[in-house]
């Protein structure tokens, strides 16, 4: 039973650099989300999406895009990578609101 | 809108020690509230939830009861030990309107010494 699983769990990049996180989850959870942790800080939402083929934007969208053709990948794409998205990201799964979140073991990205 | 204030850490206990963690939440609808875990290079890991006033979620030793009166959800374990070191976050998610998305505090370190 694998959960969530993300790729790669470390990467550098180089400023203006782009790459995609993979995220996929084999629970055939509709809900799924992308958030960001920057250090002692809390989880901020960058996307999420409520089942295949609908996405929308969370609070901090800029610099990032999402696609949702399956009900289980999620991938995030980072265009022209920029020193402030150097945190680690996490993608999460989830039936609906009462359950809770699954979470993937995150990816700690650094922009140089 | 949404938002979860958490004690601020970090917090360092002698083993055996009891353990709170306060939080506080705002909601315009009828959250459930959840407490997660984050054990050192991990992912979060749900510890316990409650979906409605009065309920308690237990799990592991850990307790918090929902507190529609003073909107909190308190963590406490009477016993801790090393290995409950980690990082605790608590969380809300108002289903009703937001896509079940969650909105989180900014998590409380947690240091548990011999």
């Amino acid at each position: 039973n694998a959960g969530v699983t993300q790729t790669p769990k470390f990467r550098i990049l180089k400023i203006g650099q782009s790459m995609t996180l993979q995220c996929a989850q084999d629970m055939n959870h509709n809900y799924m989300y992308w958030y960001r942790q920057d250090p002692g800080m809390g989880l901020k939402l960058i996307y999420y999406s409520v089942g295949a083929g609908i996405t929308d934007k969370g609070e901090v969208p800029n610099g990032y895009n999402v696609s949702r053709s399956t009900t289980e990948d999620f991938p995030l794409r980072l265009e022209l990578a920029a020193p402030s998205q150097t945190s680690v990201y996490f993608c999460a799964s989830s039936y609906g609101g009462t359950a809770g979140y699954t979470f993937g073991s995150g990816t700690r990205l650094t922009v140089v | 809108g949404n938002s979860v204030t958490q004690m601020e850490g970090p917090v360092t206990l002698s083993e055996e020690a009891f353990l709170t963690i306060n939080c506080t939440y705002t909601a315009t609808g009828y959250p459930s509230l959840f407490w997660y875990v984050q054990y050192p290079g991990e992912g979060l890991q749900l510890l316990l939830k409650a979906t409605k006033a009065d309920d308690k979620g237990s799990n592991k030793g850990f307790e918090a009861t929902y507190r529609k009166e003073t909107t909190s959800f308190h963590l406490e374990k009477g016993s801790v030990q090393v290995s409950d070191s980690a990082v605790y976050f608590c969380a809300l998610s108002d289903h009703n309107t937001n896509a079940g998305k969650s909105t989180f505090g900014d998590g409380t370190t947690l240091t548990v010494k011999p």
